[in-house]
């Protein structure tokens, strides 16, 4: 059973588009984040969430919108996509904020 | 500000080779520091350290803290080609994780 998953895997579309990624986690965790790593492999936290509450959103262009149905989802979309907007998106989830924390396996997204 | 520097950035051995991995950090609210490592895909759990001094191990690996120092290490013994991965260090602040930029580390056979 997979304990952080997200979708999709991979995704290519063109400048200028609009797209979401989900994510589910089903270890009961409390808190859920969003990281950007980049080519040279720096995970970089954009968003995080603790009972569907916004706790932590970092200097993110504001084309970036996350949303928390519930503890155990949390969604990030993506408005207006530029060339530097590719990147592996990774949904983390841990216990509480600033516990160990549980990547799912990332979505690969490339803006051509 | 909150950071962490690892170092070195890569680093190529040979199988049965033992390495050293380093994380220096600068917090205001140490929590706690992570070791990760990844592969292809996602970053995976390896260790969390909240005292000084206090050896984790599994296997192969092991690491330690230094909360006077500001800094951790993790060691590889006998290396073998699948401990080729990014090694991530990541800091706890009750809030939130900073990651460092990694460790590449490449076993040759």
């Amino acid at each position: 059973d997979t304990a952080v998953s997200q979708t999709p895997k991979y995704l290519v579309t063109q400048m200028g588009n609009d797209k979401s990624i989900k994510c589910e986690q089903n270890l009961g965790h409390d808190t859920m984040y969003w990281y950007k790593q980049d080519s040279k492999k720096f995970l970089k936290i954009m968003f995080s969430y603790n009972n569907k509450e916004l706790i932590i959103n970092e200097t993110v262009p504001n084309r970036f919108s996350p949303k928390s149905p519930d503890k155990a989802h949390l969604n990030l979309h993506i408005n207006s996509l530029e060339l530097g907007d590719s990147a592996v998106y990774f949904c983390a989830s841990s216990q509480t904020p600033g516990n160990t924390i549980y990547f799912g396996e990332g979505s690969w997204l490339t803006v051509v | 500000e909150d950071k962490v520097v690892q170092s070195p950035l890569s680093l190529v051995v040979h199988e049965g080779d033992t390495v050293t991995l380093n994380c220096s950090y600068e917090v205001t609210n140490f929590r706690s520091l992570l070791w990760y490592k990844q592969e292809k895909k996602a970053p995976t759990f390896l260790f969390m350290l909240t005292s000084s001094g206090i050896e984790k191990k599994s296997g192969r690996l092991s690491s330690i803290l230094d909360k006077k120092e500001l800094f951790s290490i993790l060691n590889i013994t006998a290396t073998q080609t699948g401990d080729s991965a990014v090694y991530l260090c990541a800091l706890s602040n009750f809030n939130k994780f900073y990651f460092g930029s990694g460790t590449k580390l490449n076993v040759k056979p």
